[in-house]
């Protein structure tokens, strides 16, 4: 158990809808990074936040977004859903301490879409 | 940009035995991070080693070693001693040195390990 939860597990949704995807970081963890893992794109990194701010940005989607609170736990939200969203998302934290930092991921949430 | 590539995308080695994986990478960077991560059955990805460019010494965890040669640009994995439970998928990572804004990682596409009894 790497101590980040991520809910819900499964989820299974319809185009055209929205959904929110959460991620709670380890204790003492700032930084949160969300991947997506598809068949066809591997794993790609999405977004990552830092105590509350968006820090870095890679291959998101403009449908997609996310935020991060003041408890540090995050929310990605995928909006307008596609058949090609289908897949899993993760969510990893750090502590962000410079060269040290090693990312922990969470479970993970299966996205189908239908 | 970086790129992780790994070459072999399934491999297959005896129960007991020792097997390698493949991982080249690129960059033009002197300094980063390389991981190795492996994603079992239940999909939960878990760091299984980690390399720091400016230590030349290889690191290892247990069954795990790795050898990198940081002029090819190469990051192998060597699994000792395979066990029925290191049958997953096995990913190679680049991360440059910095955490916060530039600390995400990068993926190679994965390598399928089987282990057979």
């Amino acid at each position: 158990d790497s101590g980040v939860t991520q809910t819900p597990k499964h989820l299974i949704t319809a185009t055209g809808q929205r959904v929110t995807l959460r991620c709670s970081p380890r204790s003492g963890d700032l930084s949160v990074y969300w991947y997506q893992q598809s068949l066809d794109q591997g794993l790609q990194f999405l977004i990552q936040y830092y105590n509350g701010e968006e820090r870095a940005k890679g291959n998101i989607l403009e449908r997609f977004s996310a935020q991060q609170f003041p408890d540090l736990h995050s929310e990605l939200n995928l909006s307008s859903l596609e058949l090609g969203d289908s897949a899993l998302y993760f969510c990893a934290s750090s502590v962000a301490s410079g060269r040290k930092e090693t990312q922990y991921f969470g479970p993970g949430t299966r996205l189908l879409v239908l | 940009a970086q790129t992780v590539t790994q070459s072999q995308p399934e491999m297959s080695v005896q129960e007991a035995e020792t097997v390698t994986l493949s991982c080249t990478y690129d960059t033009s960077e002197s300094d980063y991070y390389l991981f190795w991560y492996k994603q079992p059955p239940s999909r939960q990805m878990i760091l299984v080693i980690r390399q720091e460019a400016y230590k030349q010494q290889n690191a290892t965890e247990n069954r795990f070693s790795v050898n990198f040669q940081k002029a090819a640009k190469s990051f192998s994995l060597k699994i000792s001693d395979s066990q029925l439970g290191d049958a997953a998928m096995y990913f190679c990572a680049y991360r440059k040195p910095y955490g916060g804004s530039q600390g995400n990682l990068i993926f190679g596409k994965g390598t399928k390990l089987s282990v057979k009894p």
